[in-house]
Parts: structure tokens; sequence; C-alpha cells
């Protein structure tokens, strides 16, 4: 079964230092989707994104992140210069756009862990 | 998108069915109602969804009240492996948006 891959699994970052997550969504799949869980709490929305640009973002995902879909099959998160309460599970999602209530699909997440 | 209620947490015997309720009082007619579980620190994995009738699939099934303002996850045969925060979240199907919104779900604690 097609399957949405992150990497890496877990990153190490200095706080200040740029970060790029990756993720491959499910071919097929027209909407991408970048949540994150601080641990110990709930899993909460960043943004969405379809045809090439962001569709919706939440208040966390504020100027020190982006999202970008660079060659058709990546789908990543960059967080320009990265502090402390960045440390979270990053999870990525994608769905198709063949109906209108098509479940999201979830990577395993990248552990973004900032010292 | 309606807000859910869901028990903090329940226990299941292993083999039984483990049934997992969630008020959504106040759904609205275009909003569908999805089911996903979280095993430890893995991403969320979706189980099942719908909007007004009962679904069946090979993980689970949905019963959704007439009036929809609760519907029934059920596991019917429950095991370790099915140890896991389950989430209810209802949203609106469709649009390039439909950002899922997590409430804190139920801790099912499948006991041997």
């Amino acid at each position: 079964e097609p399957e949405v891959t992150q990497t890496p699994s877990h990153q190490v970052t200095q706080m200040g230092q740029e970060v790029i997550l990756r993720c491959v969504p499910i071919s097929n799949h027209l909407y991408f989707y970048w949540y994150r869980q601080i641990l110990g709490q709930k899993v909460e929305f960043l943004v969405s994104f379809y045809n090439n640009e962001i569709s919706e973002k939440s208040e966390i995902f504020d100027d020190q992140f982006s999202v970008e879909r660079p060659d058709g099959s990546n789908f990543t998160l960059k967080i320009r210069s990265t502090k402390l309460e960045d440390s979270a599970m990053y999870f990525c999602a994608s769905r198709t756009g063949r109906t209108s209530n098509q479940p999201q699909h979830f990577g395993d997440g990248t552990r973004l862990s900032i010292l | 998108d309606a807000k859910t209620t869901q028990p903090t947490s329940m226990d299941c015997a292993e083999g039984r069915a483990a049934n997992l309720p969630c008020n959504h009082s106040t759904i609205s007619g275009n909003e569908y109602v999805y089911w996903y579980r979280q095993i430890h620190s893995q991403g969320p994995q979706y189980i099942i969804h719908g909007l007004k009738n009962n679904e069946t699939n090979e993980m689970a099934s949905l019963i959704i009240t007439e009036d929809r303002k609760s519907s029934t996850l059920i596991l019917p045969h429950a095991t370790l492996r099915d140890t896991a925060v389950y989430y209810c979240i209802v949203r609106v199907g469709g649009g390039s948006q439909g950002n899922l919104i997590f409430g804190k779900g139920t801790k099912l604690s499948v006991k041997p």
C-alpha cells in the first residue's frame, strides 16, 4: 500500500540554524499538509498546500516557516531560524483530490530536537 | 468545524470488541466524521470515515446515529496492537483546506 515517507526520522539542530524537513507524499495525491506535535500535546495543523501554493495556514506558521514542492515529488518544510520551542514531531500528510471527503494519510514524522 | 467529545481513556480485553464513543452534537449537514489513531509516537493512522450511513472496512466499523450527533467506532476483535490514542474528528469535506483539528482523543488500552 502506498505511503507517505518522511526524512530524516530524527533531526538534531542548534538553535538559530535553518532546518529542512522532507516528505514524499503518495504519488497521485494533490493536497499536502504539515502538522506538528509537541511532546505530550495535541497534533496541531501548520499549513496546507495545493496547486503549488499555500491554501491555509495556522497562527503557528509564521514568517520563519516556508513550504515548497521543488520537484513534483518532494514536499518540504523549512524553518529559517530554529527556536527551542520548535522541538516537536513534524508530520506530513497528503490526500487525493478525487472527491472532496477523501482522508488525509500521514507519514511517521520527523522528530526535531533543537539544542 | 464541529467540536467533538471523547472519553479520556478506555480499557478493553484482548479478543473482545472495543466500542469507542464520540459526541459531536453541533455537527452540520456537510461535515464528515473521521477516525484516526496514533500508536505511540507514530503518525496518525486513518481508520474510517462517514457522513450519515454506517461504514465498515477491514479495520473497523463506524456507527453514526440517525441525528448524527454521536458516533461509535467499533474494533470487532481488539488485539494488543490496537492499543493507541483514537481521535474522532469532524470536518467539512471539500476545498483545498480541510485541515484536521485533533483533540486529545481516547487512550485505548487493550489488555491480555
